[in-house]
C-alpha cells in the first residue's frame, strides 16, 4: 500500500515554543491530507482537511491560528503548533487520500507524539 | 453533527474465542471503513463497505454493512494474539462535492489472553 511518513516521531518542547510536524506521501501524490489528534485511549479527532494549494478547512473548535497547516505540494503537508502549551500534548496523526487500491481509502502516517513541558 | 457510536469500548477474550464490534451512525452513510491500530502504532486500513447489506470477508474477519447503511459490524472468528489492537470504524456521509471527511467511532480495544 501507499506509504505516508511523519517527522518527527517524537518531540518534547517547552511551553510557548512552536513545533512543526511534517507529513509526506512517499510513493503517491496526495491532493488531500488530513490531520488528526488522538488522546490516550481515545478515538481520532479530525482537526483539519488540507488540500494542496488552498487553505485548510478546520473542524469546529480547532483554532486555525493555533494549528497552522500548509499543503504546499502534492507530497507534503505541515502542521505547526504555535505557542504550544501542556494541553496541546497529544498524538498527532496525518493521513493522505489516494485512489490507488480503492476509492476513499486513507493511509495514515506513523504519528507524532508531542509533549509540551 | 454526524456521530458514530461504537461498542463495546473494551473486549477481553480467550484465544480462540470469537469477537464482534458494532458501529452505529446517527445518519445514513455513503460508506464505512474499518481500521486497526496496534498498541503504540497508527491506524491501518482494513476494508471499505459501500453497498447496503454488503458482507466482506478477510480470512477470519467478517465485515457487514447494514441494510439501512447506518450500522456495521466486524466479527473475528477464533481470535489470535495477533488480533490485539483497537478496531475503529469510520463513516463517511455523502455531503456532495469533494468532501471526504470520515467520522471515527471511539474504537474497541481487543485484548486476547493466550
Amino acid at each position: 500500500g501507499a506509504v505516508v511518513s511523519q517527522h518527527p516521531s517524537r518531540v518534547i518542547c517547552k511551553s510557548g515554543t512552536s513545533v512543526k510536524i511534517e507529513c509526506r506521501s512517499l510513493d503517491f501524490q496526495a491532493t488531500t491530507m488530513f490531520w488528526y489528534r488522538q488522546f490516550p485511549k481515545q478515538s481520532l479527532m479530525l482537526m483539519a482537511t488540507s488540500n494542496e494549494g488552498s487553505k485548510a478547512t478546520y473542524e469546529q473548535g480547532v483554532e486555525k491560528d493555533k494549528f497552522l497547516i500548509n499543503h504546499a505540494s502534492l507530497t507534503l503537508s505541515t502542521l505547526t503548533v504555535t505557542s504550544a502549551h501542556p494541553e496541546d500534548s497529544s498524538f498527532y496523526i496525518c493521513s493522505a487520500r489516494t485512489w490507488t487500491g480503492g476509492p476513499h481509502e486513507q493511509f495514515f502516517g506513523p504519528g507524532t507524539r508531542l509533549t509540551v513541558l | 453533527g454526524q456521530q458514530v457510536m461504537q461498542i463495546p469500548q473494551y473486549q477481553h477474550v480467550q484465544e480462540g474465542e470469537d469477537f464482534t464490534t458494532y458501529c452505529n451512525s446517527s445518519t445514513t452513510l455513503s460508506n464505512i471503513q474499518w481500521y486497526k491500530q496496534r498498541p503504540g502504532g497508527h491506524p491501518v486500513f482494513l476494508i471499505q463497505l459501500v453497498k447496503s447489506g454488503e458482507v466482506k470477508k478477510q480470512k477470519r474477519l467478517t465485515f457487514q454493512f447494514g441494510e439501512a447503511k447506518k450500522n456495521s459490524s466486524l466479527h473475528i472468528t477464533a481470535t489470535q494474539t495477533t488480533d490485539v489492537g483497537t478496531y475503529f470504524c469510520a463513516g463517511r456521509v455523502n455531503s456532495g462535492g469533494s468532501n471526504y471527511k470520515l467520522t471515527f467511532g471511539k474504537g474497541t480495544l481487543l485484548t486476547v489472553n493466550p
